[in-house]
């Protein structure tokens, strides 16, 4: 199994423009999260997806922010217009049944 | 805030030497869990214990787990360089609100001297 795979590693936009991360989690796995990590805040959960339903978005920190998972083996997070505080790495991270995660190497995100 | 708290901060030991990083809670969990993150890379899943268990152990790694203090401690034994990392607790809080959600520590930074 090649991992939880995220896409791009990094990426480096215009404040404004719009940005779209990419996960592709573990076959098989029914958990899917979205984290963010910065050095202020260290780990920050986004949002969760059960079978590929959002479970809890209260991460979410603004209506800039908005994630999908159209089916068991993708999903996107997307920022619209992103800000140079949005900069950070983004982790996707897969679980079955909620044993042990296996996060994703993370898209570093600059937003300039 | 629900998240895990964790001390040191930051840890510096020789080779050889155990290390012991410490974690604390607020709410009743399912589990805790034990990660660690290598500089520039993403979490990588050490150990789970379950809320009915006291002490696990994996390799050269000890996790204890006190329910009554909201308290768990990772020890890693006979540290190596390679150990040098940053090691975070995570904790999947009880409550059909929260099902399935882990929130992260802060992390200790290890340093592991050669």
């Amino acid at each position: 199994d090649a991992g939880v795979i995220q896409s791009p590693r990094h990426e480096v936009t215009e404040m404004g423009q719009e940005v779209t991360l990419r996960c592709k989690p573990i076959s098989g796995h029914d958990y899917l999260f979205w984290y963010r990590q910065t050095m202020m805040r260290g780990l920050e959960l986004l949002i969760y997806f059960n079978n590929n339903v959002p479970i809890d978005d209260s991460g979410m920190p603004e209506d800039r922010f908005s994630a999908k998972m159209p089916n068991a083996s993708f999903s996107t997070l997307k920022i619209q217009p992103s800000e140079p505080r949005d900069s950070a790495v983004y982790f996707c991270a897969s679980s079955f049944n909620r044993y042990g995660y296996t996060f994703g190497s993370g898209t570093r995100l600059t937003v300039v | 805030s629900q998240q895990g708290e964790e001390d040191p901060q930051a840890l510096s030991i020789q080779e050889g030497e155990n290390a012991t990083m410490n974690c604390s809670y607020k709410t009743s969990i399912n589990n805790l869990q034990w990660y660690r993150q290598n500089s520039g890379r993403g979490l990588v899943h050490l150990i789970l214990i379950r809320s009915n268990e006291r002490e696990k152990h994996s390799g050269r790694l000890r996790v204890t787990l006190d329910t009554s203090k909201k308290s768990s401690s990772l020890l890693i034994t006979a540290s190596r360089a390679a150990d040098t990392a940053s090691y975070f607790c995570a904790t999947d809080f009880k409550g059909s609100s929260n099902t399935g959600k882990l929130i992260f520590g802060q992390g200790t930074t290890l340093q592991v001297k050669p």
